[in-house]
């Protein structure tokens, strides 16, 4: 089972400011690496696919990098809703496995 | 518009069956491109995949192993729906459950029930 590890755990930005947000797979999983969004009591939202592709509707300040073991979401300027938690997930490996989250809180 | 709307009990005692079921629309249960998965979410565990079931030309199932031996995930056409079966729970497997479909992009998750707040407690 491939181990998907974030950091940080915890990311104070204020409004406005870039986050960067850092996932690392413990063996590759090539670019089969996809990013959601959680806000308290919902579902997961998927947001980037394919390690760097957003999904329809999802903002241009929201990008994804990386290949391998190595992966990276960064969002360019924090708006008010995007203070939520993130999640990695790769499906390259059986059984598919997320990452434990990052939350991104206000500064 | 595709929906997921999951159904079922939010308190199961310990040693007996968590049953849930995903009911779907805008899409089909018998589509040749999605997966009908089950994924948990608890704060021990984080998210956790736990199956899915798919048809292509005949059904398919495919479980976590560390749920393998407890778990069944059925389809019923006539209904359109999905359901879990997960069985002898213990507290551990408090957890908020989500149903969800995948295939459609790429193997990711892309519509998501509400999400099902299942306690194992006596």
């Amino acid at each position: 089972e491939i181990l998907m590890t974030q950091s940080p755990a915890t990311l104070s930005v204020s409004p406005g400011e870039r986050a960067t947000l850092s996932c690392r797979a413990s063996q590759s999983v090539t670019s089969k690496l996809a990013w959601y969004q959680q806000k308290p009591g919902q579902a997961p939202r998927l947001l980037i696919y394919g390690a760097s592709t957003r999904t329809t509707g999802i903002p241009a300040r929201f990008s994804g990098s990386g290949s391998g073991t190595e992966f990276t979401l960064t969002i360019s300027s924090l708006q008010s809703e995007d203070f939520a938690v993130y999640y990695c997930q790769q499906y390259n490996n059986w059984p598919r496995t997320f990452g434990q989250g990052t939350k991104v809180e206000i500064k | 518009q595709e929906q997921l709307q999951q159904s079922g009990p939010g308190l199961v005692k310990p040693s007996q069956t968590l049953s849930l079921t995903c009911a779907i629309s805008g899409d089909s249960v018998s589509s040749n491109r999605a997966s009908w998965n089950w994924i948990r979410q608890s704060p021990s565990r984080g998210l956790e995949w736990l199956g899915r079931t798919y048809y292509r030309s005949k059904w398919y199932y495919d479980y976590t192993p560390s749920v393998s031996s407890r778990i069944t995930i059925d389809a019923d056409t006539s209904k359109n729906q999905f359901s879990l079966q997960l069985n002898s729970v213990t507290p551990e497997d408090t957890a908020v459950y989500y149903c969800a479909r995948s295939g459609h992009i790429e193997e990711t998750y892309d519509y998501w029930g509400q999400g099902t707040l299942v306690t194992v407690s006596s």
